[in-house]
């Protein structure tokens, strides 16, 4: 079974400039969350997707926005890009919106502005 | 205070020793626990989920104390594969929030 997959590995984009990151879920998990992980710290709650719809963010700008698809992928829009967004973005799926099922995380797209 | 605490060591231990993680949080709405492993540059992967009777998957033992607002884990007989940042997760109802700890930083040497 695949597991969680995110798309580019690598993003780097200049200041001003909007990146878009993808995410799969594994199939059969309706939740997508998004996290960001900045270089030697924890990881930070970004949103939360279940069932199409914005269930919960964290404590983020609204430049920092997303969606899910019908189909459960996600998607992340990061706009006018700051030099402090450099980090590893992190996608992690579970099975339902019930939050005691256990969250799965691709590998991450590191995006760097410059 | 930070919603989940934890220690951030480093923990260096030498092989085959045992270890133990705590860790805290604030949040007594808080309604499922988790211990993630992450490897450096790599995604945290789901070493396992405690429940409130305590569980153990091999070497590894997870307890929870909802009295006391605290998970630990515990690794016995450390391997040198051990080495990684153990992260506490919780999930608080409600909110739907998922929290993350900052990470158990763990070196195991030979």
């Amino acid at each position: 079974e695949a597991g969680v997959t995110q798309s580019p590995t690598h993003l780097i984009k200049t200041r001003g400039q909007q990146a878009t990151l993808r995410c799969s879920p594994i199939s059969g998990h309706t939740s997508v969350y998004w996290y960001q992980q900045a270089l030697g710290l924890g990881l930070q709650f970004l949103l939360w997707y279940d069932e199409g719809e914005e269930r919960n963010r964290g404590n983020f700008p609204p430049r920092f926005s997303g969606r899910q698809f019908p189909n459960y992928s996600s998607e992340l829009n990061v706009n006018a890009l700051e030099l402090e967004d450099s980090a590893l973005y992190l996608c992690a799926s579970s099975l339902h919106r019930v939050m005691s099922y256990e969250q799965y995380f691709g590998p991450g797209t590191r995006l760097t502005v410059t | 205070r930070k919603e989940v605490e934890q220690d951030p060591g480093p923990f260096n231990v030498p092989e085959g020793a045992t270890v133990a993680f705590n860790c805290t949080y604030s949040n007594s709405a808080s309604q499922s626990f988790f211990w993630y492993r992450q490897d450096c540059r790599k995604e945290p992967k789901l070493l396992m989920s405690v429940y409130s009777s305590g569980n153990e998957d091999g070497r590894f033992t997870a307890q929870l104390n909802r009295a006391s607002q605290y998970i630990s884990l515990l690794i016995r007989d450390s391997k040198l594969s051990d080495s990684a940042t153990y992260l506490c997760v919780v999930n608080v109802a409600g909110g739907f929030k998922t929290i993350f700890g900052a990470g158990t930083r763990l070196f195991v040497k030979a």
